[in-house]
């Protein structure tokens, strides 16, 4: 399976939204409702953030959303933070006969 | 509190092995399908492989690139889960995160342990 595509990098100021793209195929993002999302700040672990294309663990601010149209994901965060700045991560369940999993090749958001 | 930490990361020569452990606690580890993912230094994320509970089978996946070389295994009595690389590659150097794989997702993740393969 390929990578998933996510534009390198995006940007955003404080209060803005900016919106990350995921691009998959049919036989990943644009057949499963199972998408997911990851925050990383340098040196650390990743984060959930978005599971399901659009459902929120506990304890993930409404800032962030996801959405998915055809085999394109993408997750917004609305009301931008200096601590949104990381590197996020999308993913799809890409399994047709084993089980697999794709991950996109991350997006560094800067807020300006 | 979910807590996953990974240690057995080491400086290893190409075609050596090694074994990774993750201790697990704050959940019923053996409920919990369990994953490892992998990110090469300045790199994306990768997965690795996967293993069911016990309950759901116990049977393990594994991406392609290390099919063959890679067991993921699990030791429910020690809330332990174990990652044997075999026949490493210089290719295999990054640090690899235990995650507990919930809701077709990598819900909770370790803090990860540096593998590097090199002669």
């Amino acid at each position: 399976q390929s990578a998933l595509t996510q534009p390198r990098s995006v940007s955003g100021s404080p209060g803005q939204s900016v919106t990350i793209s995921c691009t998959g195929t049919s036989s990943d993002v644009g057949y499963y409702n199972y998408v997911s999302w990851y925050q990383q700040h340098p040196g650390k672990a990743p984060k959930l953030m978005i599971y399901d294309v659009s459902k929120r663990p506990s304890g993930v601010p409404d800032r962030f959303s996801g959405s998915k149209s055809g085999n394109t994901a993408s997750l917004t965060i609305s009301g931008l933070q200096a601590e949104d700045e990381a590197d996020y991560y999308c993913c799809s369940y890409a399994g047709t006969y084993t089980f697999d999993v794709v991950f996109g090749g991350g997006t560094k958001l800067t807020v300006l | 509190e979910v807590q996953l930490v990974e240690s057995g990361g080491g400086l290893v020569k190409p075609g050596g092995s090694l074994r990774l452990s993750c201790a697990a606690s704050g959940f019923t580890f053996s409920n919990v399908w369990m994953s490892w993912v992998r990110q090469a230094p300045g790199k994306g994320l990768e997965w690795v492989g996967r293993i069911k509970s016990k309950t759901d089978g116990g049977t393990t996946d594994y991406a392609a690139p290390v099919k063959g070389t890679f067991t993921v295994s699990r030791d429910d009595s020690k809330n332990t889960l174990y990652l044997q690389m075999n026949s490493l590659k210089t290719e295999d150097t990054a640090v690899y995160y235990c995650t507990t794989f919930r809701a077709a997702s990598f819900d909770y993740w370790g803090q990860g342990t540096l593998v590097t393969v090199s002669s």
